[in-house]
């Protein structure tokens, strides 16, 4: 079955700690997002990658590094510099160009002890 | 620069009753329009998309929504709740050239 897969689901990390989020699709689709979830705030954009080996930043990426090695792979990293890690984080995909249908993950919750 | 509005975080309706979610928008070129559904520790499902066309859409689990320009709205509603319904959903705004932006969300609670 296609889809995208978020790993890990839960995470612990402590304070200082830089972690990966790993996000892979086989929809072989083009563009690919990562969304932070807060209770009460909506999806905001971290990152976004509409062809490999580029991506561009969104409205929150301050703390925040990714990649885009391979079309099916976007692994973000929360880097110590983030102020407020602890969130619900979600990837996406979409076939192309920034307004088109999004395919989610089932999210990684990631908490900073 | 593009907007959305969900009226309400929190609705609650009787089993059986009308589901209705409020939603309005802001975009200065044609919009996309998107509602979608999230269970506790889920991603999002899609549910329903407006581009262009017929404004009144159907979607997944017997929802629709209506494209008002005039009122910049595109309400979801059902004819009749379930307590499966129960979730938490997300109207979003999009176009061509533009990144899809998100409401805050509205959670729908269903009452027995």
């Amino acid at each position: 079955d296609g889809g995208i897969t978020q790993s890990p689901k839960y995470l612990f990390r402590k304070e200082g700690q830089n972690v990966t989020l790993s996000c892979e699709q086989n929809l072989n689709h083009d563009a690919m997002y990562w969304y932070r979830q807060d209770p009460g705030q909506g999806l905001r954009l971290i990152y976004y990658s509409q062809i490999v080996n580029d991506f561009q930043k969104g409205d929150i990426a301050e703390g925040y590094s990714v990649s885009r090695e391979k079309k099916e792979s976007f692994p973000l990293t929360v880097t110590s510099a983030q102020k407020n890690p602890t969130a619900f984080y979600l990837c996406a995909s979409s076939i192309g160009g920034q307004a088109g249908e999004l395919f989610f993950g089932e999210g990684s919750r990631l908490t900073v002890l | 620069a593009q907007s959305v509005t969900q009226l309400g975080s929190h609705v609650s309706v009787s089993e059986g009753a009308l589901v209705l979610l409020r939603c309005n928008y802001s975009s200065s070129v044609p919009p996309y329009l998107f509602w979608y559904v999230q269970y506790p520790n889920q991603g999002l499902q899609l549910l329903l998309k407006y581009t262009t066309g017929a404004t009144l859409v159907k979607g997944i689990n017997g929802f629709e929504a209506e494209f008002k320009k005039s009122e910049t709205s595109f309400h979801l509603t059902k004819p009749s709740a379930h307590m499966s319904d129960a979730a938490e959903y997300f109207c979003a705004v999009g176009n061509r050239d533009d990144k899809i932006i998100f409401g805050k969300g509205t959670r729908l609670h269903i009452l027995p």
